[in-house]
């Protein structure tokens, strides 16, 4: 029930296009999900993140959709451009709860913006 | 934003010898610190939670004797990896997250390479 699965384990794009990424969870008492980018050899840094009430957020080329019903979330990267390219981690945590906003981490995608 | 240090970020060392990695949050208190560890091109994986003056709660499977923690400051936490094997070599990163300045999110720091011959 701890689980975030992730999909696409990876994705091409080119220059311009839209990348997208979605993530399914199982525990409803998660409140709090973020999206992580990393490079290599590098820790996350996060990108933006949102709570179930809303079902959108956007900041610049970088928007999550999310559905509590279906219980899924996705990042949507419009424009993608080669320096977007990266490993992308959505994550969810009951941050209000006793775990102390413990995140559990997707399984991560990798994606490659071609020129 | 935030700002997370980690030191060093790489570290080789002899096995059987003992690691300390030191994380520390630049701007802000942190009350809570975590500790992960990534293998390559995996996702991370979470080893202890640690908060302010309290001993560390660790995961399911992580050796407390072995992976020790410490955080003795809000601004300070330690990881001590005692006796090092090689299967210990990784990439360990830590993250904090402290009330009210960063609300809910936890920001990284730039990760430690431990290599064990």
């Amino acid at each position: 029930q701890q689980q975030v699965k992730q999909s696409p384990q990876s994705l091409i794009v080119q220059k311009g296009g839209i990348s997208i990424i979605n993530c399914a969870y199982e525990n409803t008492a998660f409140d709090y999900f973020p999206w992580y980018q990393q490079f290599p050899g590098k820790g996350p840094a996060l990108l933006i993140a949102i709570r179930p009430d809303v079902s959108e957020k956007k900041e610049g080329r970088f928007t999550i959709s999310f559905n509590k019903s279906a219980k899924q979330f996705s990042l949507h990267i419009m424009d993608s451009q080669p320096g977007d390219s990266a490993t992308y981690f959505c994550a969810a945590s009951d941050a209000g709860g006793t775990s102390y906003g413990k995140l559990t981490f997707g399984q991560g995608t990798i994606l490659t913006v071609h020129p | 934003g935030a700002v997370v240090s980690q030191h060093p970020s790489r570290v080789i060392c002899k096995s059987g010898t003992s690691v300390k990695i030191e994380c520390r949050s630049l701007d802000f208190q942190a009350t809570t610190m975590f500790w992960y560890r990534q293998f390559p091109k995996q996702s991370l994986m979470l080893m202890a939670t640690s908060n302010e003056g309290s001993k560390a709660t660790y995961e399911q499977g992580v050796e407390k004797d072995k992976f020790l923690i410490n955080h003795a400051s809000l601004t300070l936490s330690t990881l001590t990896v005692t006796s090092a094997h090689p299967e210990d070599s990784s990439f360990y990163i830590c993250s904090a997250r402290g009330r009210p300045v960063t609300k809910d999110t936890q920001y990284f720091g730039p990760g430690t390479r431990l290599t064990v011959l």
